[in-house]
Formats: structure tokens, sequence, C-alpha cells
């Protein structure tokens, strides 16, 4: 069955400094992979996502992922965050097989920007 | 355009009793999903209904029941409400089965007491 690992459970970071968010993921078939922030009390808004070409994906509010396929990962960075990037982000891949629509999420990271 | 609405937001219930979560989708969306996010954890996919039909099922019990009605709203049915099914419910829409452009509402806290 396919899984997610989130690297980091908490990442600190200070204002204006880069942060990378990391994420792997366990599957020998293609898949589809995304990003999504979740804010206090607040459903998850897509960030960015991998379907097919090229393998640096750019998002929403600056943030950009690679799809590294040989190494099953798809992190997630951001040259230089703001107080407002603090959030739980979620890294979650498709289930293509059985397509179901089904995504599957890792556990989150929490990101706290500090001033 | 309006995206995807959840009702209600809070949602307070005795252990053993049946709840009924609702969501509408987004304009244009046919296809709807259930996930159950308990706290501190990832969003668990829990159904999928595609045009009024079950599409695929996550690791739930039965007591997790769904519909999608003509409109392409959707509802949520727990019975025999446990204490571990207190959680935050997320529906999201898409525009068709194997469209992962979901767009999720901002989901229904449901605590179990």
């Amino acid at each position: 069955a396919q899984s997610v690992t989130q690297l980091d459970s908490q990442v600190p970071v200070f204002e204006e400094a880069p942060v990378e968010l990391r994420c792997n993921y366990s599957s020998s078939v293609s898949v589809y992979l995304f990003w999504y922030v979740q804010y206090p009390n607040q459903g998850l808004q897509l960030l960015l996502k991998y379907l097919s070409g090229s393998t640096l994906v750019k998002g929403i509010n600056g943030f950009e992922a690679e799809f590294n396929k040989s190494q099953t990962s798809f992190h997630l960075r951001k040259p230089s965050v703001h107080i407002s990037d603090t959030a739980e982000y979620f890294c979650a891949v498709s289930d293509l097989v059985n397509n179901t629509g089904k995504l599957i999420f890792g556990q989150g990271t929490t990101l706290q920007v500090k001033p | 355009e309006t995206g995807v609405t959840q009702s209600p937001t809070h949602l307070i219930k005795t252990r053993g009793q049946q709840v009924t979560l609702r969501c509408s989708s987004q304009s244009g969306h046919n296809t709807v999903s259930w996930y159950q996010q308990a706290l501190g954890q990832g969003p668990q996919f829990i159904f999928q209904y595609y045009r009024e039909e079950e599409n695929g099922r996550g690791n739930f019990p039965p007591r997790f029941s769904g519909l999608q009605f003509p409109n392409y709203s959707s509802e949520l049915n727990v019975n025999a409400l446990e204490l571990d099914d207190s959680a935050l419910y997320l529906c999201a829409s898409s525009p068709g089965r194997g469209n992962y452009g979901y767009t999720f509402g901002s989901g229904t806290r449901l605590t179990v007491v």
C-alpha cells in the first residue's frame, strides 16, 4: 500500500530565512503529488501539484517543489518565509492504481515562522 | 464561482447517537470525497461519490455511509458514534472521477462525548 512520510513533524524557522519541508512516498508506479496548507480551524488549500512534465513545480505564495523519482521524494521549498506562512503543511499522493480518487496524506509538518 | 461549503461547522454528539454532515460541491464539480482528520493527523480517505454512486472507499466500517444527490451535493452519515469518531470531517469536490483537482471545504468539527 502506498504511504507518505513527512520527515519533520515541526520546522521552526526565522522570518525571511529559507525553508524546506521534506516528503517521501512509497510507490513503484506513476503518481500525482500534492502539497496542501492548512491554517488553524480551516480546510486544506492546494499549494502546488505534480502531474507530469517538468520536475520543478511552482505554486502559490512563492512555494516550489521538486519531484525526484529515483529518491521518491517531493520536497517543498520557499526561499524566504513570512510570519503568515505559519501553518500545517501536508504532502499527499494519488491512488492511481485503483483510480478511486483517493489522496493519501502524510502526517503533516508544522511550520513555525518566528520574527 | 462558489467553493465547497459544509454544514454544520461544529457539532457535539453523544456516544451511540447518529450524525449527518452535509456538503455542497463547487459549481461544475460532479465528484465528492470525504476525509476524516483526527487531531494532529493527516486526513484519511473515507469514500468518494461520482454521479451518485460510491466510487471508492477507505478503511472505515459500514457505519460510515454516504449519499450524493442529483445536484452533486453530498451527505456523510455516521451511526453508533464512538469517542474516536471525534475529528474534523472534510469534504472535497472535483470536476470528475480520477481528476485530482480537489477543492476542500472548511470542514465540520465533530465532538463525541
